[in-house]
């Protein structure tokens, strides 16, 4: 299995400051014949379910604002909200699709400090 | 407009079987790879069982493989997680969840239900 670990495991970043969360895969998540990453974000917020922020490792998905990207490649990567705002506490979690033993790291909160 | 609803969510006994279904709607369900994903309370996601979109292929993780099952009825537009010989660690809110793009399960998540309390308890 693929092994997704994340730092910190949580964070504490004043409004409109920016928050970086880092990820990392056991082995490389990047698929040679198409140079994608197979490594996917999403937010949690509490009693709700997952919400896609960003797939292929940086190409946000429809509708995410532009405060949230993602970076990296192979077995580190990177997500940053730019300018945190209210609406962005939350646990963020990375995701390995690279096989089918699909697996997730496991999580950092995200607070306003 | 994409809706996933599970069901079938309770309390059942150690060693216990259990039905769980997602009703589908918003998309061509049987041209969409499908998986379940379960987080045990305050815990994080650990992904249970995937169902491609075309030749039927089906993936379990090891935790479950041998006591889950993974179906889908099209003429229903639902999924199904049989589960037996339930373990206590079976306890979990159990989401399903469309995968972005297609019939291939190697994709991310786009959409999830509101999730199915399973809790696992004599």
């Amino acid at each position: 299995d693929i092994v997704m670990t994340q730092s910190p495991d949580s964070l504490a970043v004043s409004l409109g400051e920016r928050a970086t969360i880092n990820c990392k895969s056991s082995q490389s998540v990047l698929y040679s014949s198409n140079n994608k990453n197979y490594l996917a974000w999403y937010q949690q917020k509490p009693g709700q379910p997952p919400k896609l922020l960003i797939y292929w490792a940086s190409t946000r998905e429809s509708g995410v604002p532009d405060r949230f990207s993602g970076s990296g490649s192979g077995t580190d990567f990177t997500l940053t909200i730019s300018s945190l705002q209210a609406e962005d506490v939350a646990v963020y979690y990375c995701q390995q699709y690279f096989n089918t033993l699909f697996t997730f790291g496991p999580g950092t909160k995200v607070e306003i400090k | 407009e994409v809706q996933l609803v599970e069901s079938g969510g309770g309390l059942v006994q150690p060693g216990g079987s259990l039905r769980l279904s997602c009703a589908a709607s918003g998309f061509s369900f049987s041209n969409y790879a499908m998986s379940w994903v379960r987080q045990p309370p305050g815990k994080g996601l650990e992904w249970v069982s995937a169902l491609s979109g075309t030749d039927g292929s089906v993936y379990y993780a090891d935790s479950v493989r041998g006591r889950f099952t993974i179906s889908r009825d099209s003429s229903k537009n639902t999924l199904y997680l049989q589960m037996s010989s339930l373990r206590a660690e079976d306890t979990a809110i159990y989401y399903c969840a469309k995968v972005w793009g297609g019939y291939d399960p190697l994709l991310p998540f786009d959409h999830w239900g509101q999730g199915t309390l399973v809790t696992v308890s004599s």
